[in-house]
């Protein structure tokens, strides 16, 4: 069945630590999407891809990296994790409507961090 | 330029009676809309959308939402509502010119009392 599947689900790290957070599709989407979520606030963008090799930056400024080395594969990467890093991450992909050029999204699970 | 407006950050209704969801868009090209929900500790799940189409969307779990240009709304409707629907909901905007770039609206929180 084709999905996009986050991993850990849950994340609880010390200051200083390096993660990397997973994300897989297998609807062969060549864009993915890496969106921050507060509780109880809307998605802000933080990274995106428009296929391998391709990252950029998104609207909201963050310290994360990402990469795309595969389609399917879209991991993010903090190199030294704080506090102000907690948050939800949500992984998206999409691919354009071939009538009207317009892309639908779908989300993972999402990823909770919490550091400590 | 582009951004939506949800006019309630929080909606609280009785099972059993309609729900009402508002959005206002703003959109320099034809715009193309999407309502997500979001139950707790979970992703966004697509709803609905609208891609100039017909005016009238109709969803899963009985939502539906209208397009109309004239107030530049997109508010989302449900008859009936079930104890099931409380969870966040997100009105969202894009065209075709965003390379597939979301603007999200601020969220809904939808209760159902019992």
């Amino acid at each position: 069945e084709a999905d996009i599947y986050q991993t850990p689900r849950y994340l609880v790290i010390g200051t200083g630590k390096k993660i990397t957070l997973e994300c897989s599709q297998t609807m062969g989407h060549d864009k993915m999407y890496w969106y921050q979520q507060d509780p109880g606030m809307e998605l802000h963008l933080i990274h995106y891809s428009y296929g391998v090799n391709s990252t950029e930056k998104g609207d909201l400024s963050s310290e994360s990296t990402v990469s795309r080395i595969r389609t399917e594969h879209f991991p993010l990467t903090l190199e030294s994790a704080r506090p102000s890093h907690t948050s939800q991450y949500l992984c998206a992909s999409s691919e354009s409507e071939p009538i009207d050029g317009t892309d639908t999204q779908y989300f993972g699970p999402g990823t909770r961090l919490t550091v400590l | 330029a582009q951004s939506v407006t949800q006019l309630d950050s929080h909606v609280s209704v009785s099972e059993g009676t309609p729900v009402l969801l508002r959005c206002n868009y703003s959109s320099s090209y034809s715009p193309s809309l999407f309502w997500y929900v979001q139950h707790p500790n979970k992703g966004l799940q697509l709803l609905l959308k609208y891609t100039s189409a017909a005016t009238l969307v109709k969803g899963i779990n009985g939502f539906e939402a209208e397009f109309k240009k004239s107030e530049t709304s997109f508010h989302l409707t449900k008859p009936s509502a079930h104890m099931s629907d409380a969870a966040e909901y997100f009105c969202v905007v894009t065209s075709y010119n965003q390379g597939g770039k979301l603007i999200f609206g601020q969220g809904t929180e939808l209760s159902v009392k019992p």
